[in-house]
């Protein structure tokens, strides 16, 4: 089956820590995405690459980081210096045409993670 | 400052009924638009698009408007069905391939 995992699902920690959010995508996907979500708003932006290797921040990237050193793989780590950090957090990859094509740009997202700080 | 723009947190229609979802963005330099719909604790799933060339798109029970003068895109769902409720996202594609998505406007149907 081709997809895009998050893991885990639910995730807790105790403020002050570090914690990684795990994104993995088998559709052979150029670009993979960030975002979070809080209640009742839209989705925001926080990191994107579109290669291996490269990364951008997006709209929202104090107090995260993340990595891209397989086309597969693209983890998020909420750092302790993020004031806000309990969010449901979403992953997404797509092709990248570079062309007029631009259907092919559309992001496919996984199934989230739900981070709580205690 | 919002580039892309729901006005109606939520909306309420009756079974079978017409479902119109709005949506308003300011910068006329985007040239692709998506609407993603979503349950509670998922992750979004595409369901139609739209590019700029066009002004109007269908797939099925659902079909996009877009008024680029108006800098607005609609998104129609008929008839609609108690499996359509969720929260429904309209998304502008931007340089390099950034998604601006609205607030998101959440569809109750009701059987």
């Amino acid at each position: 089956d081709g997809g895009i995992t998050q893991s885990p699902k639910y995730l807790f920690r105790k403020e002050g820590q570090n914690v990684t959010l795990s994104c993995e995508q088998n559709l052979n996907h150029d670009a993979m995405y960030w975002y979070r979500q809080d209640p009742g708003q839209g989705l925001r932006l926080i990191y994107y690459s579109q290669i291996v290797n490269d990364f951008q921040k997006g709209d929202i990237a104090e107090g995260y980081s993340v990595s891209r050193e397989k086309k597969e793989s693209f983890p998020l780590t909420v750092t302790s210096a993020q004031k806000n950090p309990t969010a449901f957090y979403l992953c997404a990859s797509s092709l990248l045409a570079g062309g007029p094509l631009r259907a092919t740009d559309t992001q496919y997202f996984g199934p989230g993670t739900r981070l709580t700080v205690l | 400052d919002q580039q892309v723009k729901q006005n109606s947190p939520s909306l309420s229609v009756q079974e079978g009924r017409i479902s119109i979802l709005n949506c308003d963005y300011t910068n006329s330099m985007f040239d692709y638009f998506l609407w993603y719909k979503k349950y509670p604790a998922e992750g979004p799933t595409f369901l139609i698009s739209i590019s700029s060339i066009k002004d109007k798109n269908e797939d099925g029970r659902f079909t996009v408007f877009l008024n680029k003068s108006a800098k607005h895109l609609s998104l129609h769902i008929v008839p609609s069905q108690p499996g359509d409720s969720a929260v429904y996202f309209c998304a502008a594609l931007t340089a390099g391939n950034k998604l601006t998505f609205g607030g998101g406007t959440r569809v109750l149907v009701k059987p």
